[in-house]
């Protein structure tokens, strides 16, 4: 089975700390994905990345960064937490476009 | 614009009716791929079936039947004689090729199914 690890499953921070949130993958997919799920937005795409050092921004980028220094761990960085990133953060990998997208558990996490 | 569109935001039903789930999608490939996840209460996403395009033969697994339409770009949905634990968020999303021979997943809104005993 894949496993997609995220570091936390609740987070609560303060308006402009950085916060890092972490993703680890078992099953060497190249392909890792994060999206933010909010209601009645459904989700939608931060940042993706197709290898190591490989990053390309999604749909909603701003406020956001990634890294990905290993195959197996793609990490989003909220450089200064606000409140509108309030959210909950899904990492998803795939092996390939045809194939399906495995989820983490999801953060939610609260910025106050 | 928006690329997969669930229309209905929630369905209420009574256990034992038929659901279908709306989903439409919108893309100039040829070849794309389409699914549907189903999201329980606790929150993670489960990968219930998938489609190309080029495969439009309807599919049924226990309760649970799909109909690919490509006239309509539609990829509904019907759950059979609904059960309370079919109850959660059910995401349509698309993938096709980007620049570069990617490819991303789009998903819908979602439809949140409420069934009722």
């Amino acid at each position: 089975d894949v496993k997609v690890t995220q570091s936390s499953r609740y987070l609560v921070k303060r308006t402009g700390e950085k916060v890092f949130l972490e993703c680890v993958q078992d099953m060497d997919h190249e392909n890792m994905f994060w999206y933010r799920q909010d209601p009645g937005l459904g989700l939608r795409l931060i940042y993706f990345s197709y290898d190591v050092k490989m990053k390309e921004k999604g749909d909603i980028p701003e406020g956001y960064s990634v890294s990905r220094e290993k195959k197996e761990r793609f990490s989003l960085i909220l450089e200064s937490a606000s409140t509108n990133q309030t959210s909950m953060y899904l990492c998803v990998t795939r092996a390939g476009g045809w194939t399906e997208a495995f989820f983490g558990q999801g953060t939610r996490l609260t910025v106050v | 614009a928006q690329k997969v569109t669930q229309a209905q935001t929630e369905i209420s039903v009574v256990e034992k009716e038929d659901v279908t789930l709306d989903c439409v999608y919108e893309t100039r490939d040829t070849t794309y791929y389409l699914f549907w996840y189903k999201q329980p209460p606790s929150g993670e996403l489960v990968f219930l079936i998938r489609r190309n395009s080029f495969d439009e033969q309807n599919e049924i697994s226990g309760r649970y039947s799909w109909n690919f339409q490509k006239s309509t770009s539609s990829f509904n949905f019907t759950i059979t004689a609904s059960q309370v634990v079919d109850s959660a968020v059910y995401f349509c999303a698309l993938s096709e090729a980007q620049s570069g021979g990617s490819y991303i997943p789009t998903f819908g809104r979602g439809t949140s199914l409420i069934v009722h005993p």
